[in-house]
């Protein structure tokens, strides 16, 4: 069975930094994309990064690029998300999924909250 | 950044064919996906490549369209169906549409 967990969420500061982890399983993750998709609350969806199978290609979005760093461990099947100077409008619910740049995310985690306030 | 178009909301009957809209501001071939996403929970995959049923997901569930127009369909809609449905392109950077709640009688 297909699952991704994800971890590392919470209440943090403007300006702050904040990682967050998503944990594979039941497929193999080193042949797979992973997408990041963020939705704030009572809003729609967003995404916010892409990485390749072997994590030599990222791609984001101008709203977090510079800001944002997606990677992966092939080895311990998790993938990353490295948020720095974050801010409020990044507020949201923080979703992994297998997926790539070019396809749909057929499996979601149940996501991870991030909350950016003072 | 390709704008995906969706009306907010719609109310059906069960039993009764519903269609669901998506209009992309460029064409985006047949990059287009849909997602069911219930409150509390994370999407699902319904369909890909604009017109491809996702394993798993009940024969009920449709898609269709290239270019910019796209179309959900649910034929016949079931109590269990009320969500929100959320269209992608992944045709360049990818986006969502804002999402159409649907909602039964």
């Amino acid at each position: 069975e297909v699952q991704l967990v994800e971890s590392g969420g919470g209440l943090v500061q403007p300006g702050s930094p904040l990682k967050l982890s998503c944990a594979a399983s039941g497929f193999t993750f080193s042949s797979n994309w992973l997408n990041w998709i963020r939705q704030a609350p009572g809003k729609g969806l967003e995404w916010v990064a892409s990485i390749n199978p072997d994590g030599s290609s990222t791609y984001y979005p101008d709203t977090v690029k510079g800001r944002f760093v997606v990677s992966k461990d092939n080895a311990k099947n998790t993938g990353y998300l490295q948020m720095n100077n974050l801010r409020s409008e990044d507020t949201a619910m923080y979703y992994c999924a297998r997926g790539g740049y070019y396809s749909p995310s057929d499996y979601w985690g149940q996501g991870v909250m991030v909350t950016v306030s003072s | 950044d390709t704008v995906l178009t969706q009306s907010p909301a719609l109310a059906v009957s069960p039993g009764e064919r519903v269609t669901i809209s998506c209009r992309a501001s460029e064409s985006v071939s047949t990059g287009m996906h849909w997602y069911q996403q219930k409150p509390g929970q994370q999407p699902k995959l319904l369909i890909y490549g604009a017109s491809n049923l996702e394993s798993g997901v009940p024969a009920r569930f449709s898609g269709s369209g290239s270019g910019t127009d796209f179309t959900l369909t649910i034929d016949p809609v079931e109590a269990d169906d009320t969500a929100t449905y959320f269209c992608q392109q992944s045709w360049n950077d990818p986006t969502f549409g804002a999402g159409t709640k649907l909602e039964l009688k």
